[in-house]
């Protein structure tokens, strides 16, 4: 499967502060998808992109879809303690979509 | 709406003793169903995923197996399990055809510690 880089392993950040992870592959990506896990839990959907180019945004959190297709970053602007978990991005490929998770980036907000 | 539940959420066990390890979805058919393990603070390794009843992939070799008895039925097993089994073990289920999101949903997870 694709594989994808994701960076940085640990994040912390006042509350107020933003937020950046990114994920990065030497191939070309089909798509894109990011996911938070909050401590204690699975994996929860955030979002697809699979456009050259694509932004979407969701209230304080922006993705990205780089032109190339071979870079993706999250963006969360002014960090709340609500989001404090690990956020991966995820690559689906295969005859079961099946997906390959970057390493994941542990945020923590301090108050 | 769909649910995907898992058990048992927790679960210690000998090294060497056997493992069975149930996943099953409700308000869908004919879903793609995959095994995950996440060890203590590190990403989802994909172990096994299957498209249809009986048809199982498997993603990494280990003493770990897979069984799709039924259409929304997924148990993950082992017959001696090894201390590097230990870890938490999520499934996950997702559409198989016609959507354009390829969204996939996780279950709550079994945390597994093997002694």
């Amino acid at each position: 499967g694709q594989q994808v880089m994701q960076i940085p392993q640990y994040q912390h950040v006042q509350e107020g502060e933003d937020f950046t992870t990114y994920c990065n592959s030497s191939t070309t990506l089909s798509n894109i998808q990011w996911y938070k896990q909050r401590p204690g839990g699975h994996p929860v959907f955030l979002i697809q992109l699979v456009k050259s180019g694509e932004v979407k945004k969701q209230k304080r959190l922006t993705f990205q879809f780089g032109e190339a297709k071979k870079n993706s970053s999250l963006h969360i602007t002014a960090t709340q303690t609500t989001d404090v978990g690990t956020y991966f991005c995820a690559v689906s490929s295969g005859s079961a979509r099946q997906l390959t998770f970057g390493s994941g980036t542990q945020l923590t907000v301090l108050p | 709406s769909q649910t995907i539940h898992q058990w048992p959420a927790t679960l210690v066990q000998p090294v060497g003793s056997p493992l069975s390890l149930e996943c099953t979805v409700e308000g869908t058919s004919n879903p793609n169903l995959y095994w995950y393990r996440q060890a203590a603070g590190r990403g989802l390794q994909l172990l096994f995923y299957s498209v249809g009843i009986g048809q199982i992939s498997s993603e990494v070799p280990q003493n770990l197996s897979a069984s799709r008895p039924q259409d929304r039925q997924f148990i993950l097993s082992s017959k001696k399990l090894l201390l590097s089994d230990s870890g938490f073990y999520l499934c996950a289920w997702s559409v198989r055809w016609g959507r354009a999101e390829e969204t996939q949903y996780f279950g709550p997870g079994t945390r597994l510690l093997v002694l």
